[in-house]
């Protein structure tokens, strides 16, 4: 059972928004800004799409976007696209370790 | 252009030891941390050990406490993963990755490697 908790799904339609949320306690999520975001294709290694809560690297689209609310982060992509559809990790930090959530898959319909 | 090879993966009888190791290429090694992620196939990532640029600090998760040693040598721009004791729960697509920020841990991880597979089984 992993520390953070996603829902399993969430699914869209090409040009909506979704959300994903990330919760964890006041010990991860609600007590640090090192909340990141992944992005993995199938057979892929995982990709960074958000990090430090709301921080894009370079070169990942602005359709992307993160958030935190008390022990709950959440992951925004707009304007949904099908290369969109993968699994979504959130990690935290905690006390001297990281923790990640259970995974998303992203379906678009 | 960041490259990060890993290598050493392979299968293990349980309570055996591996080392693997990742080649790092096209970034100034030794000011960035390193991180060990692995995922068990058809499950979700594991973090399971990180490094800071000089090699002095680690931090481990529990599940691997007392058995893995994270190390690297940076004249060689490489990280090790020294595995003892290992155990079927183990095996896992390990991937070694960049920290994101110079200097920093915590600010997730922006370059991995395509990860070496271990399998622990008698």
């Amino acid at each position: 059972q992993s520390v953070l908790t996603q829902p399993a799904s969430v699914s869209g339609s090409p040009g909506q928004s979704i959300t994903i949320s990330c919760t964890g306690t006041s010990s991860d999520v609600g007590d640090y800004n090192f909340v990141s975001w992944y992005q993995q294709h199938p057979g892929n290694a995982p990709k960074l799409m958000i990090y430090d809560v709301s921080k894009r690297p370079s070169g990942v689209s602005n359709r992307f976007s993160g958030s935190k609310s008390g022990n709950t982060a959440s992951l925004t992509i707009s304007g949904l696209q099908a290369e969109d559809e993968a699994d979504y990790y959130c990690s935290s930090y905690t006390t001297s370790t990281t923790v990640f959530g259970g995974g998303t898959k992203l379906t678009v319909l | 252009e960041v490259q990060l090879l890993e290598s050493g993966g392979g299968l293990v009888q349980p309570g055996g030891s591996l080392r693997l190791s990742c080649a790092a290429s096209g970034f100034t090694f030794s000011i960035y941390a390193m991180t060990w992620v692995r995922q068990a196939p058809g499950k979700g990532l594991e973090w399971v050990s990180v490094i800071s640029g000089s090699g002095d600090t680690t931090y481990n998760a529990d599940s691997v406490k007392g058995r893995f040693t994270i190390s690297r040598d940076n004249s060689e721009n490489t990280l090790y993963l020294q595995m003892n004791s290992l155990r079927a729960e183990d095996t896992a697509l390990y991937y070694c990755a960049k920290d994101t920020l110079p200097g920093r841990f915590w600010s997730g991880v922006d370059y991995w490697g395509q990860g070496t597979l271990v399998t622990v089984s008698s």
